[in-house]
């Protein structure tokens, strides 16, 4: 059974740092990773989705990498701003084409 | 477009009673997926259709649960005789293609606190 652990739980920065959450997977067995973003009372926003094929993936101040062979994945966020507050959630899918295993997430707060 | 909508935003019911939660994907989306996501838990996964079949309903944590999709569009979770710990977030979300190439769109979920 697919396990997804996020570290750390919780990450208060103050603005204007670089900063890096991450993701650990027990199968290396996936399909692709994913990140989301989850702002409270909403639903998830995808970020960045990564191939199992792929190393990383960029867009904008975000970049995510993925090393399949040790079950890892890292989301970088470059110049935090206050609007980067959000819990991140890292997303597995290897359970076949259609299950995900999400992790429980990162809680960002940026402070101005 | 519209995104992913789901009914109600919030819902307080008493022990034991029935719910309905509604999922209105994005327009043209054929894959459809139920998920819970309780206090300091990571999201649940609970059915998933593909049209209005669902080929996937191991995640339906009991036989209170259940779920319909008519037309290929909307969709309705159903919860018989709710209990405390069926208290959760319920997000829906759709993708128009496999999830091994492209990426689910998720709704604002429906708070259910059952008292």
């Amino acid at each position: 059974k697919q396990e997804v652990t996020q570290i750390p739980a919780a990450l208060s920065v103050p603005e204007g740092e670089n900063l890096v959450l991450n993701c650990s997977f027990t199968d290396s067995a996936i399909y692709n990773l994913q990140w989301f973003r989850q702002d409270p009372g909403k639903g998830l926003t995808s970020l960045l989705l990564i191939q199992s094929s792929q190393r990383e993936q960029t867009s904008g101040r975000l970049n995510a990498s993925l090393d399949k062979s040790s079950g890892r994945s890292t989301l970088y966020i470059a110049a935090s701003q206050p609007g980067d507050s959000a819990t991140y959630l890292c997303a597995v899918n290897s359970g076949g084409y259609q299950k995900v295993t999400f992790g429980i997430g990162t809680k960002l707060q940026v402070i101005p | 477009g519209a995104g992913v909508s789901q009914s109600p935003s919030n819902k307080v019911t008493e022990k034991g009673k029935d719910v309905e939660l509604r999922c209105d994907p994005i327009s043209g989306h054929t894959a459809l997926y139920w998920y819970r996501q309780s206090l300091g838990q990571g999201l649940e996964f609970l059915i998933y259709f593909q049209g209005n079949s669902a080929p996937d309903k191991s995640g339906l944590p009991s036989d209170r649960f259940s779920a319909e999709r008519t037309g290929g569009s909307v969709s309705t979770l159903t919860i018989q005789r709710t209990q405390q710990e069926d208290s959760a977030v319920y997000l829906c979300a759709s993708s128009a293609q496999p999830l091994v190439t492209d990426t689910q769109y998720f709704g604002p979920g429906t708070r259910l606190t059952v008292l």
